[in-house]
């Protein structure tokens, strides 16, 4: 179990640059999840993956976010034409199926952007 | 809606001392309840996590949760802490059966002072 592996840590963007993060889960969990967590607050759901499909998108998800498991394994989260207000972390957790002992999400270490 | 309320920002604690964090839930079903922990810059750990069965739950480091259905809370505890333990620590809420979609609270910074 080498943990869920998120790249880059850091990314610093101009506004209106699009940027691309990656997500490679823990081998054997089949569910994939991105999460957002601005300074001072907890990380709030964004949209999660069983296997290649993609189940469900929270409101904070605008259009100018899409996120992709194409092969079911690894993930990437792309922000089009950013703004000042997407800098945050994005957190990538993953699970294994629910089961007798509901799995329960572990978390990569996040990638932070800034956009100046 | 499912919420979390943590009701304290921010606490400051001496080493050895005991320590209690507070975690208010609102969930209309029995609910999934966590507590992570998370150092600057680093991802969440999960510290514990409570389902079903005994109320009162073991962790790693030494930590404990206690379930009260009746007072909607979830509160963490450690009877001796250590200055390792400065971190800040999440609360979450998520549905039976599954761990996707979690909502968690804003968090309590723990400050540790030797």
């Amino acid at each position: 179990d080498t943990g869920v592996s998120q790249d880059p840590r850091h990314k610093i963007t101009k506004r209106g640059q699009n940027v691309t993060f990656r997500c490679d889960p823990i081998s054997e969990h089949n569910r994939l999840y991105w999460y957002r967590q601005t300074l001072g607050q907890g990380p709030e759901f964004l949209t999660y993956f069983q296997n290649e499909a993609q189940l469900e998108k929270s409101r904070l998800l605008s259009d100018r976010f899409s996120a992709e498991r194409p092969k079911g394994s690894f993930s990437t989260l792309e922000i089009q034409r950013t703004e000042q207000g997407d800098s945050a972390m994005y957190l990538c957790a993953s699970s294994s199926p629910p089961g007798p002992n509901n799995s329960p999400l572990h978390f990569g270490n996040g990638t932070r952007l800034t956009v100046t | 809606a499912q919420s979390v309320t943590q009701p304290d920002i921010h606490i400051t604690v001496s080493e050895g001392a005991s320590l209690e964090l507070r975690c208010n839930y609102s969930y209309g079903a029995t609910p999934y309840l966590f507590w992570y922990v998370q150092s600057p810059g680093q991802g969440l750990q999960l510290l514990l996590k409570y389902f079903s069965g005994d109320t009162l739950v073991q962790g790693i480091k030494g930590f404990e949760a206690e379930f009260k259905r009746s007072q909607s809370s979830f509160n963490l505890r450690k009877p001796s802490v250590h200055w390792s333990d400065a971190a800040e620590y999440f609360c979450a809420v998520g549905p039976t059966g599954t761990a996707s979609k979690l909502t968690f609270g804003t968090g309590t910074r723990l400050q540790v002072t030797l």
